[in-house]
């Protein structure tokens, strides 16, 4: 149950684009279409973002997007807001009724 | 509303018990995959447990034999019993829903509903 791989950090100006990677294995990401993302703002819950790869939730922005390519996942937001300036994490159902985390990336808005 | 609000957190010595409840509303918790996530000060998210609505209970290695998810369906409220606690189990901890559509299909499997989390400080 090893944690996915996610850059310490990125950044972006307004009205920019940015892209999280999200790198797993072939036991987790690469076998299963089951890769979610969540935005988390300071002593705040997470909150879903993407699920299954490239689907969003009711409610969230149509300037984040989510795709997948062998063991590495990717969330991309476009259109950079300052309210966009947030922690996020990747997760994977990894099998056997697991689930795991990436590490997170902190997303600074210039 | 649908919500889900965590209690039972607090300062345990190494080696003690604590019990962490998540009641919930909106929504029947035992017609649902409920799930603990956990998160150390300053750290990522580490999922620690999940509880089927068949019943059926998971952990991940870190806690498994020292913690136990459980829940009452009479208080439509999820538990998670920790015993044999460590300094490293120090995090808030976070009670959420997890959505599976269709099991065998693998179709799902995301958290998409969270509680604010409950504070657990494993100290001397």
């Amino acid at each position: 149950q090893s944690a996915l791989t996610q850059p310490a950090s990125v950044s972006g100006s307004p009205g920019q684009s940015i892209t999280i990677s999200c790198t797993g294995t072939s036991s987790d990401v690469g076998s299963y279409n089951l890769v979610s993302w969540y935005q988390q703002h300071p002593g705040k819950a997470p909150k879903l973002m993407i699920y299954e790869g490239s689907k969003r939730p009711s409610g969230v922005s149509n300037r984040f997007s989510g795709s997948k390519s062998g063991n590495t996942a990717s969330l991309t937001i476009s259109g950079l807001q300052a309210e966009d300036e947030a922690d996020y994490y990747c997760c994977s159902y990894a099998g056997s009724s697991t689930f795991v985390f990436g590490g997170g990336t902190k997303l600074t808005v210039l | 509303e649908v919500q889900l609000v965590e209690t039972g957190g607090g300062l345990i010595q190494p080696g003690g018990s604590l019990r962490l409840s998540c009641a919930a509303s909106g929504f029947t918790v035992s017609s649902n995959y409920m799930s603990w996530v956990r998160q150390a000060p300053g750290k990522g998210l580490e999922w620690v447990s999940v509880i089927y609505s068949g019943g059926s209970t998971y952990y991940a290695d870190s806690v498994k034999g020292r913690f136990t998810i459980s829940r009452d369906n009479s208080k439509n409220t999820l538990y998670l019993q920790m015993n044999s606690l460590r300094a490293e189990d120090t995090a808030v901890y976070y009670c959420a829903r997890v959505v599976v559509v269709v099991p065998a299909a693998f179709i799902g499997w995301y958290f998409d509903l969270w509680g604010r989390g409950t504070l657990v400080t494993v100290s001397s």
